[in-house]
């Protein structure tokens, strides 16, 4: 069964800087395109940023846009997202998501999700 | 950016009724609309993508409908573990949700 599992959340600085990992298994992770997709706490979905299944295309949103970087190892079944120039509003729970085949931007399965604090 | 509505914010209903939620947008999508269902400290779950197709093991009480800016998500007989909130999504442009509707026990 598909499994996707998110890890790297914790408590940063405004300003920080941290990485989020999602390790996928359960499909043939190099064949779909993953995004991350957020939850502020309390609040509803945001999409983030979206990544092709082998790389070649990378998009944002406008919110995170020159501050995260989306990408991907298949080799290790494992998607990340670097995130710099963190603030207070980029608080939230951060899921991966895997999009359904041929890229039609719907999510159809989720991780447990990972909760970014950004604090002084 | 297209802004997605949903309506009403709150529904209360019983077990056994019929749920129907609404989700406006701010310009045509076609029938790229999706619903999820997320409930409390979970993951969002996909009910329904192009509108009104069920997504795998989504049981046949879930329905949807709609194209162009207005669309419905339909549950015919709500059971109890259906009490969750529920978004909307499009993708017809970069992807963007609705606010939710969070569907409550009477």
């Amino acid at each position: 069964q598909v499994q996707l599992v998110e890890s790297g959340g914790g408590v940063v600085q405004p300003g920080g800087s941290l990485r989020l990992s999602c390790a996928a298994s359960g499909f043939t992770f190099s064949s779909y395109g993953m995004h991350w997709v957020r939850q502020a706490p309390g609040k509803g979905l945001e999409w983030v940023a979206f990544i092709r299944y082998d790389g070649s295309n990378k998009y944002y949103a406008d919110s995170v846009k020159g501050r995260f970087t989306i990408s991907r190892d298949n080799s290790k079944n494992t998607l990340y997202l670097q995130m710099n120039s963190l603030r207070a509003e980029d608080t939230a729970v951060y899921y991966c998501a895997k999009d359904t085949p041929d890229d039609r931007y719907y999510f159809d399965y989720w991780g447990q999700g990972t909760l970014v604090t950004v604090s002084s | 950016e297209i802004v997605l509505t949903q309506s009403p914010a709150t529904l209360s209903l019983s077990p056994g009724e019929r749920a129907t939620l609404s989700c406006r947008a701010s310009q045509s999508v076609s029938s790229y609309l999706a619903w999820y269902q997320q409930k409390p400290g979970q993951a969002p779950r996909l009910l329904i993508y192009d509108a009104s197709n069920r997504a795998t093991g989504i049981p046949a009480r879930f329905s949807g409908s709609g194209s162009g800016t207005d669309f419905t998500l339909t549950i015919s007989s709500l059971e109890p573990e259906d009490f969750a909130v529920y978004y909307c999504q499009q993708r017809s442009n970069w992807p963007t949700f609705g606010q939710g509707t969070k569907l409550e026990i009477k």
